[in-house]
């Protein structure tokens, strides 16, 4: 079907683990974004990609990595997990341009022990 | 400061009654705007685009002013499923940049 969808939906890992949430469009969206929503915060961006291959910082980058070596995927990869990254991920694609309506995947809850 | 804001609410309402929403941007360059729908523990939903002077689909309305920088969502004859947070976002550099949230309780 097509779609976003965002794997896994729950995960808990260890302090210190790196951990990757996955993130896969089939619209063939051109770009694509990272957030994380808790409590009191709202939805932070946290990376952004323009095209396969660009990347860029949102918000609040720190402790994140990402990749975009093909456009329908943007993994984000926790170096060094820790607590205070215990949030809801949430990935979303849009076409880009001066509308640029964004779709949300499923989001992927992440606890930090 | 944030660069879009929303009251975080709740907005308790009857069934039937008329609720509004406001959402301030401080972006002025933005040319897009939107309204999302999110149930707990759910992604955010769109639910409406705001271009130029708004839109309306059904008992939703969405309104923009350029001048004082702010966009209304108004619900007509809500109902206990219309229950949920309401997010505005605005799409300055086709980055989306989301409120909080506004809590909408609609009790019977």
């Amino acid at each position: 079907d097509a779609g976003i969808t965002q794997s896994p939906r729950y995960k808990i890992t260890e302090t210190g683990r790196q951990v990757t949430l996955m993130c896969h469009q089939t619209w063939s969206h051109s770009y694509m974004f990272w957030y994380r929503q808790d409590l009191g915060h709202g939805l932070r961006l946290i990376y952004y990609s323009a095209a396969a291959d660009i990347t860029d910082k949102g918000e609040v980058p720190d402790g994140y990595v990402v990749s975009r070596s093909k456009t329908e995927n943007f993994p984000l990869t926790l170096e060094s997990a820790t607590r205070s990254q215990t949030s809801v991920y949430f990935c979303a694609s849009s076409e880009g341009g001066a509308g640029g309506e964004a779709f949300f995947g499923q989001g992927t809850r992440l606890t930090v022990v | 400061r944030k660069e879009v804001e929303q009251d975080p609410g709740p907005f308790n309402v009857p069934e039937g009654a008329t609720v509004a929403f406001n959402c301030t941007y401080s972006n002025s360059a933005s040319q897009s705007f939107f309204w999302y729908r999110q149930d707990c523990r759910k992604e955010p939903k769109l639910l409406m685009s705001v271009y130029s002077s708004g839109n309306e689909d059904g008992r939703f309305t969405a309104q923009l002013n350029r001048a004082s920088q702010y966009i209304s969502l108004l619900i007509r004859d809500s109902k206990l499923s219309d229950s949920a947070t309401y997010l505005c976002a605005s799409g300055g550099s086709y980055i989306p940049t989301f409120g909080r949230g506004t809590s909408l309780i609609v009790h019977p």
